[in-house]
């Protein structure tokens, strides 16, 4: 089964607060885990990409997986306007993703000045 | 930003003509994809390419081929586009079939 479960939201928050996005799925085949923002009327750009379970930061984002519990979570630190968008969630299984990756729907993100 | 290009942006078509959707790659990477965007159905896989003339359907399929002649270029045809048609589409590509990296997107309109 192939199926990613993500809010979509609205979530409003003010500048400058730390922002959590999460989704979970259930197929446990899954290994790899991507983030994707996609501003308004533009292509989804690769923000965050781990293997398996953990942690992986790159300046001020997180992206966490377990996958016990098959919840994934991408954390925005000091969020700023510009980061306003839409994160998709995507993953894949190992040589999977020959065939595509499995993206959630997508959580609209405003950032407040 | 991955070499990719798509063309055209934008195209407004009539029900039952033919039309081809271009994506252009500069990185020499295997794998290439289309997907369609809708809203409330998010990202969809049409169709994807492995290697040259190498190509099998995703999750929404029909009404749609696709050809790839050579390693640059992925064509996605509507051989008879139908309202049910109008999306964004998305070109994709991946080196090892893991993390992919989209294009700037087709918006087509079919009245």
């Amino acid at each position: 089964q192939k199926e990613v479960e993500q809010d979509p939201g609205p979530l409003s928050v003010p500048e400058g607060a730390i922002v959590s996005l999460n989704c979970t799925y259930s197929n446990s085949a899954f290994q790899y885990f991507m983030w994707y923002r996609q501003y308004s009327r533009k292509g989804p750009e690769l923000l965050m990409y781990t293997y398996s379970s953990g942690n992986k930061e790159d300046g001020r984002f997180t992206a966490q997986v377990d996958k016990s519990s098959k919840y994934i979570s991408l954390f925005i630190r000091d969020s700023q306007p510009s980061d306003s968008a839409t994160y998709l969630c995507a993953m894949s299984t190992p040589g999977g993703g020959a065939d595509g990756l499995t993206f959630g729907k997508g959580t609209h993100l405003i950032i407040q000045p | 930003d991955a070499g990719i290009t798509q063309s055209p942006r934008h195209k407004v078509t009539e029900t039952g003509t033919p039309v081809t959707l271009r994506c252009h790659q500069t990185e020499n990477h295997r794998y290439m994809y289309w997907y369609r965007q809708d809203p409330g159905h998010g990202l969809r896989l049409i169709h994807y390419s492995y290697g040259v003339k190498d190509t099998d359907k995703g999750e929404v399929s029909d009404g749609y081929s696709v050809s790839r002649s050579k390693t640059e270029d992925f064509l996605l045809t509507l051989e008879s586009a139908t309202s049910s048609q109008t999306s964004v589409y998305f070109c994709a590509i991946s080196a090892l079939a893991e993390t992919q990296y989209f294009g700037p997107g087709t918006r087509l309109l079919v009245l």
